[in-house]
């Protein structure tokens, strides 16, 4: 089993749509989490931190599951400028500078 | 502000040769990691450091080296370039607090080994 698992897709979402999308984990002991975003042959930017009482920047709002070990992030009236690769981060030490990355989904906003 | 900064940002190798893959950033990061990111998998942890003179392994270490002499310049050396280590390598920074702000990111070096 993969230690972050998500759903590869792809998406296509017409504009002004909402999308989820969820991540799963497997250490249980994991301290951070994240979701980068990343264009093509771009590098991952960071979109938001998750903490574990959810939280929202703008039109994007990310929840975290510690019983359950997932990670979902929703994406309102999306934007043709959204469509890229959403990647599900997670940090297992305090430091959280072992990072492990999902594969990412890919989204894909069509007009 | 540069941010992380990348060098170069293509390159070809042949099977046996090496080469060091530069990263340097100007936030004064205390934190910097080395990934590579392959088709069809996650970045994966190569090297990081924690400050300078300080670097540990991460989940692919083999066939690199790392050392930190100074905060800003966190180079990677390839020993003996082989087709395995074709891949997209990026550096990435992050400053001691803030645990919660994450890495930023290089654009990346991609390299390609004959």
């Amino acid at each position: 089993r993969k230690e972050v698992e998500q759903d590869p897709g792809p998406f296509n979402v017409p504009e002004g749509a909402t999308v989820a999308f969820n991540c799963t984990y497997s250490n249980s002991a994991s301290q951070s989490f994240f979701w980068y975003r990343q264009d093509c042959r771009k590098e991952p930017k960071l979109l938001m931190s998750v903490y574990s009482s959810g939280n929202e920047d703008g039109r994007f709002t990310a929840q975290l599951n510690r019983a359950s070990q997932y990670i979902s992030l929703l994406i309102r009236d999306s934007k043709l400028s959204d469509s890229a690769t959403y990647l599900c981060v997670v940090g297992s030490n305090f430091g959280n500078e072992k990072l492990t990355f999902g594969t990412g989904t890919r989204l894909t906003i069509i007009p | 502000n540069a941010g992380v900064t990348q060098t170069p940002k293509f390159q070809v190798l042949k099977t046996g040769q090496s080469m060091t893959l530069q990263c340097a950033q100007d936030m004064n990061h205390e934190y910097m990691s080395w990934y590579r990111q392959d088709p069809g998998m996650g970045l994966r942890l190569i090297h990081y450091s924690v400050g300078a003179g300080i670097t540990d392994q991460g989940e692919v270490p083999n066939g690199y080296n790392v050392s930190r002499s100074t905060t800003e310049d966190f180079p990677l050396r390839l020993l003996s370039a082989a087709p395995s280590q074709t891949s997209v390598y990026f550096c990435a920074s992050r400053g001691r607090t803030g645990r919660s702000h994450g890495y930023t990111f290089g654009s990346g070096t991609r390299l390609t080994v004959v």
